[in-house]
């Protein structure tokens, strides 16, 4: 059973608009989710993350939301630039375990 | 700069053999983790530790086993390989402090025939 899920395999975005990707949860115990990035044959790297008190955190272009009614959180990237093009793990962690549960990614490509 | 070394980047091994990775982290961190990568499944937990001599298993433990002797170093064991553990394996590290929370290396692609 699929506790984190990224419903979108792919992604394309044009330079300079917004990239939104999407996860979803179904365990409301999980109580701190991050995003990570990974490019080819690198491990991921960490981008931003959210403690489930809050409902934005922002760093730079990169901005979490957290809708925890919903169990949905998203990656706002402003604005998208080629660098930025990788495959986007969300992940989920519950009682300071540092065992996070990752999504099955999207992978982000922008084009100029 | 936290550094996460996984022994080999590419290997290549047969059916039945019994295949050794390692991992080694430079900084002092308590857990380590080892995960593999598959398209479509995204990154799955196999076992973790929080302390040398210690283990656990994570979601998909069938097949494998791992050893912690020391702080630094965490080694997966494919006790008798098979085709279908031809994936992408990443080892990481944690200190549960700070927002980063895993430290991953870069990876090793193993292919089993």
């Amino acid at each position: 059973d699929q506790q984190v899920k990224q419903n979108s395999p792919s992604l394309s975005v044009q330079e300079g608009r917004i990239s939104i990707l999407n996860c979803d949860y179904t365990n409301s115990m999980f109580d701190y989710f991050l995003w990570y990035k990974k490019y080819p044959a690198e491990g991921p790297t960490f981008l931003i993350s959210i403690s489930s008190i809050k409902d934005k955190n922002e760093d730079g272009r990169f901005t979490v939301f957290l809708n925890k009614s919903a169990k949905h959180l998203s990656l706002h990237i402003v604005p998208s630039q080629p660098g930025d093009s990788a495959v986007y793990f969300c992940a989920a962690e519950f009682y300071n375990t540092d065992k996070l549960i990752f999504g099955t990614g999207t992978r982000l490509q922008v084009f100029p | 700069d936290v550094k996460v070394t996984q022994s080999s980047r590419y290997l290549v091994k047969r059916t039945g053999e019994k295949v050794f990775l390692e991992c080694v982290q430079d900084m002092d961190h308590e857990n380590m983790f080892w995960y593999r990568q598959d398209p479509g499944l995204g990154l799955r937990l196999i076992y973790f530790s929080y302390d040398v001599k210690m283990k656990e298993k994570g979601d998909i433990p069938e097949g494998y086993s791992v050893s912690r002797e020391k702080k630094e170093r965490f080694s997966l064991i494919l006790e008798s390989a098979s085709t279908n553990q031809t994936s992408m394996y990443l080892c990481a590290s944690s200190t549960r402090q700070g927002p980063e929370k895993l430290f991953f290396g870069s990876g090793t692609q193993l292919s089993v025939l």
